[in-house]
């Protein structure tokens, strides 16, 4: 069956510190995929998505993502966190081709300490 | 470009009565809109693909009668909440795919509804 996975409910880190947040996917070939971003309250906002080429994907707000095939993941990343990263983080997995739904993960509650 | 606008941004309605969400995708033609919920503290989770012209595909344990979708134009998926209760009470966000290379899916801001 189709599933995303982030493993990790809730993370704290410092301010400063580098963040990994882990997801992993199982689809039938490689879907395209997505890392989002929610404030309390808030709608969502895309900070990067691949589709192929370049497995490192750059995004906004210093952050970044690594497909790795072989481990079926797409972690983000960022090397310094500030206060305001303090969100929601989902990942997200959409099937190629036209039209296909996209599916969510649990999501990743990032708390940021002083 | 590419933005969906999604109304009302919060709604509070008595328990029994019907609710209409609107999402609209403003600059881009959309066949094919999506609809999710999510209770607090919780993911999003897909309720139904909304396909303009026909019926809406449900995910499973959504009920069709209670949760009537319709998507009768390029730009306009409604989700109608009928005989709402509190436990349908939670935000509900749309989403759209435009048209061409780039991919990506643009979600509306959601709608918060609480059921009293």
């Amino acid at each position: 069956a189709q599933s995303v996975t982030q493993p990790d409910i809730h993370i704290t880190v410092s301010e400063g510190a580098s963040l990994e947040l882990r997801c992993n996917y199982s689809y039938g070939a490689t879907p395209y995929l997505f890392w989002y971003v929610q404030s309390p309250g808030q709608g969502l906002q895309l900070l990067l998505k691949y589709f192929s080429g370049d497995t490192l994907v750059q995004g906004i707000k210093g952050f970044e993502a690594e497909f790795k095939r072989s481990q079926s993941s797409f972690n983000l990343r960022k090397p310094s966190v500030h206060w305001s990263d303090a969100a929601e983080y989902f990942c997200a997995v959409a099937s190629r081709g036209n039209n296909n739904d996209m599916r969510f993960g649990a999501g990743t509650r990032l708390t940021v300490k002083p | 470009g590419a933005v969906v606008s999604q109304h009302p941004s919060w709604v509070i309605c008595k328990s029994g009565t019907s609710v209409k969400i609107e999402c609209r995708s403003l600059d881009f033609q959309a066949t094919t809109m999506f609809w999710y919920r999510q209770f607090p503290k919780q993911s999003l989770m897909l309720m139904a693909t909304s396909n303009e012209g026909s019926k809406a595909t449900y995910e499973q344990g959504v009920e069709k009668d209670k949760f009537l979708i319709n998507h009768a134009s390029l730009t306009l998926s409604t989700l109608t909440v009928t005989s709402a209760h509190p436990e349908d009470s939670s935000f509900y966000i749309c989403s759209a795919r435009p048209p061409g290379g780039d991919y990506g899916y643009t979600f509306g801001s959601g709608t918060r509804l609480t059921v009293v």
